[in-house]
Order: structure tokens, then sequence, then C-alpha cells
């Protein structure tokens, strides 16, 4: 069953401006994560955020967390054609470090 | 560096094949996972283990199996392969510290063509 879903689907921008992807949860979380994935490649870790913490960065990314709402949301700064990558939030499904994965958000830079 | 490695890149299998993916990783984490990856249907957990020769169900088991013979190694059973298992397989691998959920290290995927 899936957790969380992204918002948009897709999006498509210019480099250098910012991007923002939303995802949404149903249950509460103990902690939500933040995954890219380039074309046709496995997934790779950006960012965990736990159910205590609102707000987080690491370089160019920032992700916010508002438990009261479920929701979460990762910004990229100042965006490069590199980043263009499909990005996906993963929450804690219980037990044994299950995550749930949404359907994901594909971002598009143009250079 | 964490290295989860699979063992094939593309592979094609015709219907009722029995088919076997490997999986490795190389950093003694406890936990590992098969994982399929659908457009519009993000990624779906089919089995997990969180020790050797422990596994346990996820979201969508039927018509796979796996085995854990060793802790780096997870592998993947398609016992009769399917077209509807054409499909992008992930593999993935994390630590065991506590009950919350922690970083998975994927591999590079299997994109598996039954036909």
């Amino acid at each position: 069953s899936q957790q969380g879903e992204e918002d948009p689907q897709a999006l498509s921008i210019q480099e250098g401006e910012n991007a923002t992807m939303n995802c949404s949860y149903k249950t509460s979380i103990n902690n939500l994560q933040w995954y890219r994935q380039n074309s046709g490649r496995g997934l790779v870790h950006l960012i965990l955020i736990r159910s205590n913490e609102r707000e987080k960065h690491s370089g160019r990314l920032r992700v916010t967390l508002d438990t009261s709402k479920k929701s979460s949301s990762l910004l990229i700064t100042a965006s490069r054609a590199a980043d263009t990558a499909s990005y996906f939030c993963a929450t804690d499904a219980g037990g044994y470090q299950k995550v749930t994965f949404g359907t994901g958000t594909k971002l598009q830079v143009i250079p | 560096d964490v290295k989860v490695t699979q063992s094939s890149r593309y592979l094609v299998k015709r219907t009722g094949e029995k088919v076997f993916l490997e999986c490795v990783q190389d950093m003694d984490h406890e936990n590992m996972f098969w994982y399929r990856q659908d457009p519009g249907l993000g990624l779906r957990l089919i089995y997990f283990s969180y020790d050797v020769k422990m596994k346990e169900k996820g979201d969508i088991p039927e018509g796979y199996s796996v085995s854990r013979e060793k802790k780096e190694r997870f592998s993947l059973i398609l016992e009769s392969a399917s077209t509807n298992q054409t499909s992008m397989y992930l593999c993935a691998s994390s630590p065991r510290f506590s009950k919350a959920s922690y970083e998975q290290y994927f591999g590079p995927g299997t994109r598996l063509t039954v036909t």
C-alpha cells in the first residue's frame, strides 16, 4: 500500500530556479526520507527528517515536515541540470525498518 | 562506501522459466529488501529479510520467493516467470540500530523482461 503521495508528478524548470516538491502521507510516522533516482538507476538517499523536527538542511536541499498536516516538502535551490531525476519520499511503515515509497516527482532541469 | 550489487543489469527470460536475481551487500547490514518498480506505481516491497534465514512478505509477494543463506546475499526467485513480472527490480539494504527506519542503500537495479 502506498503511504506517500508526491506532488507534482512532473516538474520542469530552468537551471538556476528553485524546485519544490511535496509529499503527503496518511498515518503517523517516526521519520520521513527523501531519495533521488537518476534515470534507470537505483535510488540514492538524500535526507532523513525525524517526526520531532520541522526543518532540515543539507547543502542545496531543504526539507520541511508538518506532522499536523501529514506532509513534507523538498526544496532544491539554484537547480542544476544534474538535478534532473525522480524524487521519492519514503515513510517508515513500522518494524524492521520497512519504508513505504511514494510514486515520485520527475524533475527536469533545463540548461 | 556501501556497495550493493545486483547480478544483472538487464535480463530477458521466457514465460515459465525459473529466474534468480541475486543481490550482495558489503556493509554487514542486517536488513535486505527486494522491490519492484513500475511506471506510475513507484516502488513496491516484495519481500524483506531482517536476518539470515529470516524473511517477511512485503506488499506484493505473490509469484515470488526469496532466500537468505548468508548475511551479505539476498536472492529473489521467480518460480515460473510471467509477462506481468516484467519490471525493474531493486535490491536494498540497511543497518538495524533500533525500531526506527534508517536510510536504505540501493543496488543499480535489474530490468527484467519476460517474453
